[in-house]
């Protein structure tokens, strides 16, 4: 079974806070993916990586950066934490030309 | 317009119904299809994938592609309270780097 881990199920954090998301996989998946998830605009990618130390901008990079330094593991930074990044997070991973795997996504709220 | 277009429902059925959902396209170079069910506060489940036109079936669940139309399906069968949930297509032109749009997701009652 592929499996993804997520940090935090649920985190609040100030307006202005540094926050790390981190995702790991288990299954040696080559691609990893963040997005966000908010009602009525569906799930929107933010970075991916395919590989380690790469990574590539999605359709909403503003505001967020990634870090791959380990093949297993996928990091999402907000470096100044805004309310309107209060969202559902969440990260996939695939093996290269196949589909993704979700992990059960952070609900991340800023107050 | 969106690329991929989903009515978000919600839909309501009763248990043992047939239950059909929907997306339609407009990249003609998509070519890989996914739909994610995905229960409320989680992540999306993978629950069928398919490439280029066909059918393909897994238990109560099928999944149509039809290219021409740009028009896909999943055909829920014997519909179960443990279906209700809402169901994401999804879909990629390339298996590389495998970019996904999504659709908005429909969201599925299934009542006993």
């Amino acid at each position: 079974d592929v499996k993804v881990t997520q940090s935090s199920r649920y985190l609040v954090k100030r307006t202005g806070e540094k926050v790390f998301l981190e995702c790991v996989q288990d299954m040696d998946h080559e691609n990893m993916f963040w997005y966000r998830q908010d009602p009525g605009l569906g799930l929107r990618l933010i970075y991916f990586s395919y590989d380690v130390k790469m990574k590539e901008k999605g359709d909403i990079p503003e505001g967020y950066s990634v870090s791959r330094e380990k093949k297993e593991r996928f990091s999402l930074i907000l470096e100044s934490a805004s309310t309107n990044q209060t969202s559902m997070y969440l990260c996939a991973s695939s093996p290269a030309g196949s589909t993704q795997y979700f992990g059960p996504g952070t609900r991340l709220t800023v107050l | 317009q969106k690329e991929v277009e989903q009515d978000p429902g919600p839909l309501s059925v009763p248990e043992g119904a047939i239950v059909s959902l929907n997306c339609t396209y407009s990249n003609s170079a998509f070519q890989y299809f996914m739909w994610y069910r995905q229960y409320s506060r989680k992540g999306p489940e993978l629950l069928m994938y398919t490439y280029s036109s066909g059918n393909k079936e897994d238990g109560r669940f099928t999944a149509q592609v039809d290219k021409s139309s740009k028009y896909i399906s999943l055909f829920i069968r014997d519909s179960q309270p443990s279906d209700s949930a809402t169901y994401l297509c999804a879909m990629s032109a390339r298996g590389g780097y495998n970019k996904l749009i999504f659709g908005a997701g429909t969201r599925l009652a299934v009542h006993p």
